[in-house]
């Protein structure tokens, strides 16, 4: 059973409007929360991260937002642009030591000019 | 400054060969990670080092080694390739200090055994 879900695949927004991306886990010990951003034939990058100890971060269009008694957090952009599209994974950990974060299933955003 | 490089970038293997993925990187980074990503799932740890010398299994360790001989580099071989192992192999490597402990990505293998 996935412990980080991604619940849609795909996401279109239209260019200057808001993305948001969700992510849900199962794991009540998560602390630590990453997203990464994925372009075709590349690896993924970093965007932004939070910790338990905040409920939102924000680094310039993107900002995360954490709901720990949910047990859901959402990746924000605004506003959106075509460079955008791309593939977006959250992941999750306990502990901060990177061999213990979990991936979830991407989902695919496209920006529409 | 290369970050994180892979060769190859591309493999075609019939079942039973065998071969290794080099994975690289110029960051002077302690740890260092091998993943596989298969459609519709997540990335998947296979195994990870904690420094030169070392190494540990991840979530999906069988049917690979690994060897960290030198701190820049991590090796991941496969010994007896089978059609199960079809998938992209993405390297990492983090710090070990700051808030979170962000990985940065190689720019993936893609790997096909027929």
């Amino acid at each position: 059973d996935q412990q980080v879900k991604q619940n849609s695949p795909s996401l279109s927004v239209q260019e200057g409007r808001i993305s948001i991306l969700n992510c849900d886990y199962t794991n009540s010990m998560f602390d630590y929360f990453l997203w990464y951003k994925k372009y075709p034939a590349e690896g993924p990058t970093f965007l932004i991260s939070i910790s338990s100890i905040k409920d939102k971060n924000e680094d310039g269009r993107f900002t995360v937002f954490l709901n720990k008694s949910a047990k859901h957090l959402s990746l924000h952009i605004v506003p959106s642009q075509p460079g955008d599209s791309a593939v977006y994974f959250c992941a999750a950990s306990a502990d901060n030591y990177g061999q213990n974060f979990v991936f979830g299933p991407g989902t695919r955003l496209s920006v529409l000019p | 400054n290369a970050g994180v490089t892979q060769t190859p970038k591309f493999r075609v293997l019939k079942t039973g060969q065998s071969m290794t993925l080099l994975c690289a990187q110029d960051m002077n980074h302690e740890y260092m990670y091998w993943y596989r990503q298969d459609p519709g799932m997540g990335l998947r740890l296979i195994h990870y080092s904690v420094g030169e010398g070392t190494t540990a299994k991840g979530e999906v360790p069988d049917g690979y080694n690994v060897s960290r001989l030198k701190k820049q580099n991590f090796l991941l071989g496969l010994e007896s390739a089978a059609p199960s192992q079809t998938s992209v192999y993405f390297c990492a490597s983090s710090y070990v200090e700051g808030p979170i402990y962000e990985q940065y990505f190689g720019p993936g293998t893609r790997l096909t055994v027929t």
